[in-house]
């Protein structure tokens, strides 16, 4: 379960402010992935990197943000534009087929 | 772009049965079928995989079949214990533009009655 973490674990925000999410990976992989788990809807892609300085939308980027300046890290923004941010993200990396899965963040919209 | 459609939702099944768990995927490009187990509170994690040139593999109690006429595959646990219970998710991964896409089913919360 180790090399790709996650912070915080909850976080909670306010209507109309953008929130960042942390994901760090220290297994070297090229490839870095943004989920957002909801209940009964599995994992839906949101963005995803194969090499640093470049990143793709998944299939529901709207709303979010990412950047990859470092092949270790791979921050999602939550922006205000997102209308039903209320969710659970998962970070994932992969070298070859396997992704692999951070801990996870809970991010509650009050 | 790919749907993976996974069935059924929900699955309850006695402990020593056994408890398939199905997917269908849309892109005839995929060629690599993982399914990850999540346990309650914890990440997902890759149980068993196969490959579009392999109809079956097997790893102890767990197997996986694909048909890619049909454009299905299926999860088999046999001997179910109760540490089997979890949400399993199947998935589709393709390599496009030199992107590894990878597309998960909705999820099958499987519970083992001892």
């Amino acid at each position: 379960d180790g090399g790709i973490t996650q912070s915080p674990k909850y976080l909670f925000r306010k209507e109309g402010q953008n929130v960042t999410l942390s994901c760090e990976q220290n297994l070297n992989h090229d490839a870095m992935y943004w989920y957002r788990q909801d209940p009964g809807q599995g994992l839906r892609l949101i963005y995803y990197s194969q090499i640093v300085n470049d990143f793709q939308k998944g299939d529901i980027a709207e709303g979010y943000s990412v950047s990859r300046e470092k092949k270790e890290s791979f921050p999602l923004t939550v922006t205000s534009a997102q209308k039903n941010p209320t969710a659970f993200y998962l970070c994932a990396s992969s070298h070859s087929n396997e992704q692999f899965f951070g801990p996870g963040t809970r991010l509650t919209v009050l | 772009g790919e749907n993976v459609e996974q069935h059924p939702s929900t699955l309850s099944v006695q402990e020593g049965d056994s408890a398939v768990i199905k997917c269908t995927y849309s892109d005839s490009a995929s060629n690599y079928f993982p399914w990850y187990k999540q346990e309650l509170g914890k990440r997902p994690q890759l149980i068993i995989d196969i490959r579009s040139n392999v109809g079956e593999k097997k790893d102890q109690r767990i197997a996986v079949t694909l048909n890619k006429t049909a454009k299905h595959f299926s999860l088999h646990i046999t001997e179910t214990q109760p540490e089997d219970s979890a949400v399993y998710f199947c998935a589709a991964d393709k390599n496009s533009g030199g992107y590894q896409k990878v597309t998960f089913g909705t999820g099958t919360k499987l519970q083992v009655i001892p």
